[in-house]
């Protein structure tokens, strides 16, 4: 079975643009993460989703930040509009079970979205 | 503020050598993992801890979780230039909705 795909690898733009990233999870897995990770602050939970439904966003940094998950197999992450500071490597992360309240779900990480923003 | 300090933040290492890496926190952990992040790419899971004082083993890699589960140690015997990467612990605290990330201990084995 395929990992998680995310799209593009990649993704070099200026500041003021929108910045749309993709991601498939692995078939079957109901949780659905999106992550940024940079050399200041490590991995950082952005938002995630159980079964479509967004259960935690707390870590999308402001208002310019959103995130969709329209059916099981597809999520995106939009920045608009983008600044500086949002460049980082965004994972996207499928899970089958819980990574939290008693369980320990495996978190799948797809290779990432490398964004700079000029 | 850092709920999990890794330690160290960087190492490199000959070939050959031992080498332990930490991570700790103020608080308990409900469970802790352990990924392997290499250049260009995704964390892997290396190995899930749950119980105090528990020791797990995969291949020349011994991870142990403290009694007390507030820290946890990885150990690597005989170290390879394969064992290259970026070394994170993640945990999951009581009552809270997610897993939280360390900032990773980068090794670099040399040949």
């Amino acid at each position: 079975d395929a990992g998680v795909i995310q799209s593009p690898r990649h993704e070099v733009t200026e500041m003021g643009q929108e910045v749309t990233l993709r991601c498939k999870p692995i078939s079957g897995h109901d949780y659905l993460f999106w992550y940024r990770q940079t050399m200041m602050r490590g991995l950082e939970l952005l938002i995630y989703f159980n079964n479509n439904v967004p259960i935690d966003d707390s870590g999308m940094p402001e208002d310019r930040f959103s995130a969709k998950m329209p059916n099981a197999s597809f999520s995106t992450l939009k920045i608009q509009p983008s600044e500086p500071r949002d460049s980082a490597v965004y994972f996207c992360a499928s899970s089958l079970l819980p990574t939290s309240g008693g369980y320990t779900g495996e978190l799948f990480f797809g290779e990432g979205s490398r964004l700079t923003v000029l | 503020t850092q709920l999990l300090e890794q330690s160290p933040q960087f190492l490199s290492i000959q070939e050959g050598e031992n080498l332990t890496v930490y991570c700790n926190s103020s608080s308990v952990f409900s469970s802790l993992q352990w990924y392997r992040q290499e250049p260009g790419e995704g964390p892997v899971l290396l190995v899930t801890v749950v119980t105090g004082g528990e020791v797990k083993k995969l291949k020349r890699l011994t991870f142990q979780f403290g009694d007390a589960r507030k820290d946890s140690s990885l150990h690597i015997t005989a170290a390879q230039p394969g064992d290259t990467g970026l070394y994170l612990c993640a945990g999951g605290f009581p009552g809270a909705n997610n897993l939280f990330f360390g900032t990773g201990t980068r090794l670099t084995v040399i040949p």
